[in-house]
């Protein structure tokens, strides 16, 4: 069974440029979590989707993150415009319900 | 969730048991205790979680007090491939699905 997946794995972008990460959940998991660890940080929550719903999305830091998931499979993460305290890396789990949370690799984001 | 205090940093001989402890109090009666990893950059790696009987799998054992309110992880025998970040995590399973709350975590060092 394939894992979680994350695209790409690296990013090197400008101040002011638009970066989207993917992410491929475990095949069947209707959850799916988005994460991120600034420099320094602790891994922090970003929101959750149940399906193509977002159930939290608390976590968001501002509008200028964007998450969808249409059709309720793969999931993208827009920042847009980048700004430099967005450099980290970019965790998205999935779950069956409310079962265990299994991780992707991540994204690392370098925002220069 | 309930709160949950690790030590910081541990040192653990390799092919020694690690014993990994978390502090959590205040748990509630209906949440359970998550262990992950995680390895340098890698995604969080799933380890193992119980609600209050101890529970054991192929990568470790998890001893839950009887009170609840503080747990230990042991890794049997501990590799150079176990040091890693060790985050204790306490969340209420729901039909939802929770964010998971990752804390500082125990940064286990494991020495030839």
């Amino acid at each position: 069974e394939a894992g979680v997946t994350q695209f790409p794995s690296h990013s090197v972008i400008e101040k002011g440029q638009t970066v989207t990460l993917r992410c491929d959940p475990i095949s069947g998991h209707d959850n799916l979590y988005w994460y991120r660890r600034v420099m320094g940080k602790e891994i922090k929550f970003l929101l959750h989707f149940v399906k193509e719903s977002k159930q939290d999305e608390s976590g968001m830091p501002n509008n200028r993150f964007l998450a969808e998931r249409t059709g309720g499979t793969y999931s993208t993460l827009k920042v847009q415009p980048a700004e430099l305290e967005d450099s980290g890396v970019y965790f998205c789990a999935s779950s069956h319900r409310q079962e265990t949370q299994y991780f992707g690799p991540g994204t690392r984001l370098l925002v220069l | 969730d309930a709160k949950t205090t690790q030590p910081p940093s541990m040192d653990c001989a390799e092919g020694r048991a690690a014993n990994l402890p978390c502090n959590h109090s205040t748990i509630s009666g209906n949440e359970y205790v998550y262990w992950y990893r995680q390895i340098h950059s890698q995604g969080p790696q799933y380890i193992i979680h119980g609600l209050k009987n101890n529970e054991t799998n192929e990568m470790a054992s998890l001893i839950i007090t009887e009170d609840r309110k503080s747990s230990t992880l042991i890794l049997p025998h501990a590799t150079l491939r176990d040091t890693a970040v060790y985050y204790c995590i306490v969340r209420v399973a729901g039909n939802s699905g929770y964010a998971l709350n990752f804390g500082k975590g125990t940064s286990l060092l494991v020495t030839p």
